[in-house]
């Protein structure tokens, strides 16, 4: 069975520190993979995503996840974090399993 | 203009009554998905609809029942409403059945059971 685990459901950093978000899934075939963020309060809002090709995929506010097809691994990290990047973060799994899987999620929460 | 867009933001009711929740997108996607978020934020599928018919229905209990009026719509029906009802609902859309662009989801509806 396809399954997402995030490893830390909590992850407190300091403003301007790095941080890395862990995302490992289960699966033998070719995934899709994709971060989300949900800030309070609010929606889903897609963050990234892996489709094909390079495996470093970066987003338009400083984050970037790897895909590691030997670990199945899709780490989200950010050199440098921000107030505003207090949020909740969902990594999710899709295998044309017509759904999307998403792990527990990781609340991030940066102390100034 | 909202992607899609679900109404009510906020609900709350009674035990044993039924309410309604209604999604609509604007993005000309072929399917749309409702997902439970319980109180510790795990998001959990119910139910998909690809151009108005349901692919995915899990275990969810039949006092919830899907309705999709056509491909920009999909409305979510519950009936005897219960205290474990209580959560908050999420419609998404995406432009095809294997999600394999990802979701574009709605705002949510904080529904409450007292």
């Amino acid at each position: 069975a396809q399954s997402v685990t995030q490893l830390d459901s909590q992850v407190p950093v300091f403003e301007e520190a790095p941080v890395e978000l862990r995302c490992n899934y289960s699966s033998s075939v070719s995934v899709y993979l994709f971060w989300y963020v949900q800030y309070p309060n609010q929606g889903l809002q897609l963050l990234l995503k892996y489709l094909s090709g390079s495996t470093l995929v970066k987003s338009i506010n400083g984050f970037e996840a790897e895909f590691n097809k030997s670990q199945t691994s899709f780490h989200l990290r950010k050199p440098s974090v921000h107030i505003s990047d207090t949020a909740e973060y969902f990594c999710a799994v899709s295998l044309g399993a017509q759904k999307l899987v998403f792990g527990q999620g990781t609340r991030l929460t940066i102390n100034p | 203009d909202t992607a899609v867009s679900q109404t009510p933001k906020y609900l709350v009711t009674q035990m044993g009554n039924d309410k309604s929740i209604k999604c609509e997108q604007n993005l000309g996607h072929d399917t749309m998905y409702w997902y439970k978020q319980d109180s510790k934020k795990f998001l959990k599928i119910m139910f998909s609809y690809n151009n108005k018919e349901l692919i995915i229905n899990e275990t969810v209990p039949n006092r919830f029942s899907p309705k999709s009026p056509d491909k920009a719509h999909l409305n979510l029906h519950i009936n005897s409403l219960e205290l474990g009802d209580s959560a908050v609902y999420f419609c998404a859309s995406s432009q095809d059945p294997r999600a394999a662009y990802g979701y574009t989801f709605g705002s949510g509806t904080r529904l409450t059971v007292v």
